[in-house]
């Protein structure tokens, strides 16, 4: 069964904080990638890693930044947190040639207040 | 225009009956299409892909009108089980992992 972590259900922060959300999967994926998800607009696409050092923007980049240092492990920075970045933060992982299957892990639910 | 779009709901329906979400897509080049489900709190998960031919996995039926830009499925003899939120995907150019999600269709199913 394929695992994808994240390392927090729930999270508080306050504005201006920096922020990190981790994801690791345990299935040799080399696709990462990191959603937010926000009611009426759906989950939309932050950035993406197709291998170890390797990032790719998304629809909606601004705000974000990310980290792949090891395979398993894709990390989502929030340099300075706002109030409109307050969603449900969906990380998954794919492989290569079924990059259309891909399997999420729990979310995080962050709040900036 | 959203690239995806859905009736989000709710569709309330009891046990046993048919139900049928619709789909619509803007970019008429998108090669791939599929359903994914979502219950109440929990991460999505792949359904099941949509081919032009149609694509049948038990009592869920899916379709795709290329002409019409839009895609179907449709669920038979419904379980309460098959509660959820049902979201329409398009891969808009083959298998780069850049899947564009609908906002979702909540089903409900009463006894």
């Amino acid at each position: 069964d394929v695992k994808v972590t994240q390392s927090s259900r729930y999270l508080v922060k306050r504005t201006g904080e920096k922020v990190f959300l981790e994801c690791v999967q345990d299935m040799d994926h080399e696709n990462m990638f990191w959603y937010r998800q926000d009611p009426g607009l759906g989950l939309r696409l932050i950035y993406f890693s197709y291998d170890v050092k390797m990032k790719e923007k998304g629809d909606i980049p601004e705000g974000y930044s990310v980290s792949r240092e090891k395979k398993e492990r894709f990390s989502l920075i929030l340099e300075s947190a706002s109030t409109n970045q307050t969603s449900m933060y969906l990380c998954a992982s794919s492989l290569p040639d079924s990059s259309y299957e891909q399997y999420f892990g729990p979310g995080t639910r962050l709040t900036v207040t | 225009r959203k690239e995806v779009e859905q009736d989000p709901g709710p569709f309330n329906v009891p046990e046993g009956a048919t139900v049928a979400f619709n789909c619509t897509y803007s970019n008429s080049a998108s090669q791939s299409f599929f359903w994914y489900r979502q219950d109440c709190r929990k991460e999505p998960k792949l359904l099941m892909s949509v081919y032009s031919s149609g694509n049948e996995d038990g009592r869920f039926t899916a379709q795709l009108n290329r002409a019409s830009q839009y895609i179907s499925l449709l669920i038979r003899d419904s379980k309460l089980s098959d509660s959820a939120t049902y979201l329409c995907v398009v891969d808009p150019s083959s298998n780069t992992g850049k899947l564009i999600f609908g906002q979702g269709t909540t089903l409900q199913v009463k006894p």
